[in-house]
């Protein structure tokens, strides 16, 4: 079992619309959770960090936690044209490593 | 939010040759910083953590005798791919922890070995 997994993409989405990025992790020790934007040639540049259970809003991307479930999610509303890119989500488990997903490519079609 | 820059951005070499690229956290002090690398279409693979003022940790399948780190300094840590092959090719990221629970990334170095 991989770490950290994420559904596999690519996802598209018109522009507006929400775009729904899932991850789950395997540790359930761990504490820390990041999404990441990545795009093409590009290093990644965090988007939202999420600890605790519940929602986690910034502008127009919410972060979802639910460490029972070990699932992290990121909800995109209003999706631009711009926000195609990868999106990596990284966890940082019981032993102090930060561990990035596959990522899942999103495409928002004007 | 705080910044790491990367030299080069993209460097290409002959097979056999040695390539340094450097990090830098340029407005904050970083006693660790990571070490990525990433190719196409996959997703970052965290190779060693550069300590400043001691030993690097590798991560398991990393060669330390192939990828050579060192942490002179507070704000530059360096990687050295010694004896370059074409398989080495790949986009290599840093990234610092600003004394907070996020990393930053540099821009990242493209190398291409030929």
């Amino acid at each position: 079992q991989k770490e950290v997994e994420q559904n596999s993409g690519p996802l598209s989405v018109p522009e507006g619309a929400i775009a729904s990025l899932n991850c789950t992790y395997s540790d359930r020790g761990s504490q820390s959770f990041f999404w990441y934007r990545q795009y093409s040639g590009k290093s990644p540049e965090l988007i939202m960090s999420i600890y605790s259970n519940g929602d986690k809003e910034d502008g127009r991307f919410t972060a979802q936690l639910n460490k029972a479930s070990q699932y992290v999610s990121l909800l995109i509303r209003d999706s631009q044209p711009s926000d195609s890119a990868t999106y990596l989500c990284a966890v940082r488990t019981s032993y102090d490593k930060v561990i990035f997903g596959p990522g899942t490519s999103l495409s928002v079609i004007p | 939010g705080a910044v790491v820059s990367q030299h080069p951005s993209r460097v290409i070499c002959k097979s056999g040759t040695s390539v340094k690229i450097e990090c830098r956290s340029l407005d904050f002090q970083a006693t660790t910083m990571f070490w990525y690398r990433q190719f196409p279409k996959q997703s970052l693979m965290l190779m060693a953590t550069s300590n400043e003022g001691s030993k690097a940790t590798y991560e398991q399948g990393v060669e330390k005798d192939k990828f050579l780190i060192n942490h002179a300094s507070l704000t530059l840590s360096t990687l050295t791919v010694t004896s370059a092959h074409p398989e080495d090719s790949s986009f290599y990221i840093c990234s610092a922890p600003p004394g907070s629970d996020t990393q930053y990334f540099g821009p990242g170095t493209r190398l291409t070995v030929l």
